[in-house]
């Protein structure tokens, strides 16, 4: 099956710094890729779509100047906390979908960030 | 919009049966997917349903009846290592998003007791 890489699985970092969170595709090539953030015992929120070559879609409610993402390749998405406060501190994970047949999702490993 | 609905919290022992429910209330559907993520891991995919009735895989098999809007996993031969939260998806219609994204629900935490 399809896998996706990212890194770091965990930061801890000093508040008002950025943090740079990789996802990469490995076996096969993602024009879109999505990145969710999770707080303890809750649900995955979807916070944009990354796509390749283009500007990202945010949700509502989501700083784009906050959370920078950049798609420069077909299997690499980055996604950049900047200025990150304690608020920020929580479950980061990326996905893309295979192009083939199904609905199916591949999840990186997730970063747990903690901004002190 | 997207909107799933899950029980909260399933506790099950070794050896049994346990269904876990999604109802979902969308503008568009495309399928039912399920997915399963231990704590402190990534969701795994576990199933995906887009026409009516049961999809089998191993001890866990997944429903769907459109016409209920409605689905459900079916964990079987419960085992202690199927300690999880597992969330059903279903993805945006064409036209909301650039990559047709997909909404989870609040996500079951399903424990299995010795």
């Amino acid at each position: 099956g399809a896998v996706v890489s990212q890194h770091p699985s965990w930061v801890i970092c000093k508040s008002g710094t950025s943090v740079k969170i990789e996802c990469r595709s490995l076996d096969f090539q993602a024009t879109t890729m999505f990145w969710y953030r999770q707080f303890p015992k809750q649900s995955l929120m979807l916070m944009a779509t990354s796509n390749e070559g283009s500007k990202a879609t945010y949700e509502q409610g989501v700083e784009k100047d906050k959370f920078l993402i950049n798609h420069a390749s077909l299997t690499l998405s980055t996604l950049t906390v900047t200025s990150a406060h304690p608020e920020d501190s929580s479950f980061y994970i990326c996905s893309a979908r295979d192009m083939g047949p199904g609905e199916k999702l591949f999840f990186g490993s997730g970063t747990q960030l903690s901004v002190l | 919009g997207q909107s799933l609905e899950q029980p909260s919290e399933v506790t099950a022992v070794e050896g049994a049966i346990v269904q876990i429910n999604c109802t979902y209330q969308t503008s568009g559907f495309y399928g039912l997917s399920w997915y399963q993520q231990h704590d402190g891991g990534a969701p795994t995919f576990l199933s995906y349903n887009a026409l009516d009735g049961l999809e089998e895989t191993g001890r866990f098999s997944s429903f769907l009846s459109r016409s209920d809007s409605y689905g459900y996993l079916l964990l079987q031969e419960l085992q202690m290592k199927d300690s999880a939260s597992y969330f059903c998806a279903v993805r945006d219609p064409p036209g909301d998003n650039y990559g047709q994204n997909f909404v989870f629900g609040p996500g079951t935490r399903l424990s299995v007791l010795p």
